[in-house]
């Protein structure tokens, strides 16, 4: 079992659907981030999110939608998404840079599988 | 670009050999980190080495940091079946005030029993 809860597991959602995914984790961490990973590929970084702030966006296209409601939480909201975004979404935290000043690792959930018609 | 590369790609060994699983990269960083990924599950950080470190020990794992030539490696010593994964290696960064991790392609280690 993760640390790092995702849901949903999987989505299946049309072009013109909205949806969001969420993810979710009780260990204190002040730092949260978003990844997407394409099959037999790396994951890559979409946003971070650092004291329930948004710090990073790597330049990530306006129909996802990123939000942190509170340190505990993090959704990623889709809208108007295209077939090439299928691919397995990613949550992790940890505690966060600027708090510890040290590097911390990072912790992962199992990801929501989305499939894009 | 940032990202790491690692070689190789795929390593297929029999139980009880050793995996060694290469890294290398191409800017400065703050720490080099190992994740092994079992298919269709999320990462699970295996181990952290810092700029200033040079090897680092845990369990059956040894890894090692040269950063004058910007790589490194994972060993995974007298390997079980129940290694069989992906392995990413992951450097650290800081930007905007946050840590950021880039990936490597990763090498899909298979351990045969």
């Amino acid at each position: 079992d993760t640390e790092v809860t995702q849901t949903p597991k999987h989505l299946v959602m049309g072009m013109t659907n909205k949806k969001s995914l969420k993810c979710e984790q009780h260990m204190g961490h002040r730092a949260m981030y978003w990844y997407k990973q394409k099959a037999k590929k790396p994951p890559e970084l979409m946003f971070v999110y650092s004291y329930e702030k948004l710090s990073i966006n790597e330049s990530v296209p306006s129909r996802f939608s990123p939000e942190c409601p509170n340190s505990s939480l993090l959704n990623l909201h889709l809208h108007a998404l295209q077939p090439e975004d299928s691919a397995l979404y990613l949550c992790a935290s940890s505690q966060g840079l600027l708090r510890s000043g040290v590097n911390q690792p990072q912790h992962f959930g199992d990801g929501t599988r989305l499939s894009i018609l | 670009s940032q990202q790491g590369e690692e070689d190789p790609q795929a390593l297929s060994i029999q139980e009880g050999e050793n995996a060694t699983m290469n890294c290398s990269y191409k800017t400065s960083i703050n720490n080099l980190q190992w994740y092994r990924q079992n298919s269709g599950r999320g990462l699970v950080h295996l181990i952290l080495i810092r700029s200033n470190e040079r090897e680092k020990h845990s369990g059956r794992l040894r890894v090692t940091l040269d950063t004058s030539k910007k790589s490194s490696s994972l060993l995974i010593t007298a390997s079980r079946a129940a290694d069989t994964a992906s392995y990413f290696c992951a450097t650290g960064f800081t930007q905007g005030g946050s840590e950021k991790l880039v990936f490597g392609k990763g090498t899909k280690l298979t351990v045969n029993p």
